[in-house]
């Protein structure tokens, strides 16, 4: 089956510890996406890469790091520079090249204490 | 301003109803309008894309696109409990990345 997976579903950490969370598609897109979705709210966009070895951040990408050294996988670190780490993250893909349809994992809940 | 914005909701409809849910962008260059359905505690779904003005149906759903006016509906008829949701309009304003709405939730109620 196509599809994206994230792993774990739940994390939970300690103040001060950076932690990854993973993303991996195996629909062969180009581009993959990282959000961050707070209660109530719509979703801010991380960073996000349209090529291997190539990535930019979106509008809130301090306290975070990503890599993209294969076109499947797409991890986050969340660092202990991010205030407020706590929330829902969600990985995307999409095809690339003029097709912005993006489509989701199910999803880490991170909740740091 | 905020880039993209919805009706905060939350919307409420009978079963069976039609439930219109709106959309304005601020950035004129943007070429591309989506509409993803999440549903509580889940991650968003993709229901519909929009690329030129005017109307696009699939099934129940029915999105419509007026560049001049900067605005996005979808539509669902014939509403079902199961549409309850919470319905994310997203626009491409910048080649590679889609700008989130807030969401507006909805409720059928049977």
């Amino acid at each position: 089956d196509g599809g994206i997976t994230q792993s774990p579903k739940y994390l939970f950490r300690k103040e001060g510890q950076n932690v990854t969370l993973s993303c991996e598609q195996n629909l062969n897109h180009d581009a993959m996406y990282w959000y961050r979705q707070d209660p109530g709210q719509g979703l801010r966009l991380i960073y996000y890469s349209q090529i291997v070895n190539d990535f930019q951040k979106g509008d809130i990408a301090e306290g975070y790091s990503v890599s993209r050294e294969k076109k499947e996988s797409f991890p986050l670190t969340v660092t202990s520079a991010q205030k407020n780490p706590t929330a829902f993250y969600l990985c995307a893909s999409s095809a690339g090249v003029s097709t912005y349809e993006q489509y989701f994992g199910p999803g880490t809940r991170l909740t740091v204490t | 301003q905020k880039e993209v914005e919805q009706n905060s909701g939350p919307l409420s409809v009978p079963e069976g109803a039609i439930a219109s849910l709106n959309c304005t962008y601020s950035d004129r260059v943007s070429q591309s309008f989506f509409w993803y359905r999440q549903y509580s505690g889940k991650s968003p779904e993709l229901i519909m894309s929009i690329y030129s003005n005017g109307d696009k149906e699939d099934g129940r759903f029915t999105a419509q696109l007026n560049k001049a006016s900067q605005y996005v509906s979808l539509l669902i008829r014939d509403s079902q409990p199961s549409d309850s949701a919470t319905y994310l309009c997203a626009v491409n304003t910048n080649a590679g990345k889609s700008t989130f709405g807030d969401g507006t939730t909805l409720t059928v109620k049977p």
